[in-house]
């Protein structure tokens, strides 16, 4: 099956800077990436994600790249605001057949003031 | 997006009860599946819930100690059966929400169990 590689668990930020949170998989078939933000005492939130015929999708200070042949997708949260902070997860979606939807462990991040 | 209501949000148990978890979206949706979160840790799937047959459980997850029921396309129950501590987490109801080609998947609020 599909296993999915987070890094880092944590994740701490001045203000104002960039978070770049990494992941990987092992199944050349998944073709669905979503990525979760998960605040203290809440749902998951899916935040942005993108599929196996896109490169890179952005949406305002969110983007997400996916380099197929590598196996790797990235999430970049620029100009981050404290709001940022919660724990963010990836995700990756087998191919053809059953919805299996795959996550990874979870970045903690914490942006500073 | 569909809303999905949780109930309970949150219990405390008894060791060697069983409680039963309560999923209901406002539409009709064909994949809904269970999860459940530990403290700090990821989401691990438990069963897809079908409608109008058995779920289909995920490894290291049995119908005996997790039944769920689909009666319906809009409504979802999962029983945590015979609770011991090593249970206490957060379990959330998810449904796949069709826009275009493959579907986002949604949670509801989850329902927190804490089992003494």
């Amino acid at each position: 099956g599909e296993n999915v590689e987070q890094h880092p668990s944590t994740l701490s930020v001045q203000e104002g800077d960039s978070a770049v949170i990494k992941c990987t998989y092992s199944d050349s078939a998944s073709n669905y990436f979503p990525w979760y933000k998960q605040e203290l005492g809440k749902r998951p939130q899916l935040i942005i994600d993108i599929r196996s015929n896109v490169g890179e999708k952005k949406d305002q200070r969110i983007a997400v790249t996916l380099n197929k042949t590598a196996k790797h997708f990235s999430l970049h949260i620029t100009e981050t605001q404290p709001e940022d902070s919660a724990v963010y997860f990836c995700a990756a979606l087998s191919g053809a057949g059953s919805y299996q939807l795959t996550f990874g462990k979870g970045t903690k991040l914490s942006v500073i003031p | 997006s569909a809303v999905i209501s949780q109930k309970p949000s949150r219990d405390i148990c008894q060791r060697g009860t069983s409680l039963t978890i309560q999923c209901q979206v406002d539409s009709q949706v064909t994949m809904m599946f269970w999860y459940r979160q530990q403290p700090g840790q990821s989401l691990t799937l438990i069963a897809t819930a079908n409608q109008g047959s058995e779920a289909t459980y995920e490894s290291g997850f049995v119908i005996d100690k997790f039944p769920i029921s689909r009666p319906n396309l809009t409504f979802s129950t999962l029983t945590v059966s015979n609770m011991s501590p090593e249970d206490s987490s957060i379990y959330l109801c998810s449904v796949v929400g069709v826009t275009g080609g493959t579907g986002e998947l949604f949670f509801g609020e989850g329902s927190r169990l804490t089992v003494l």
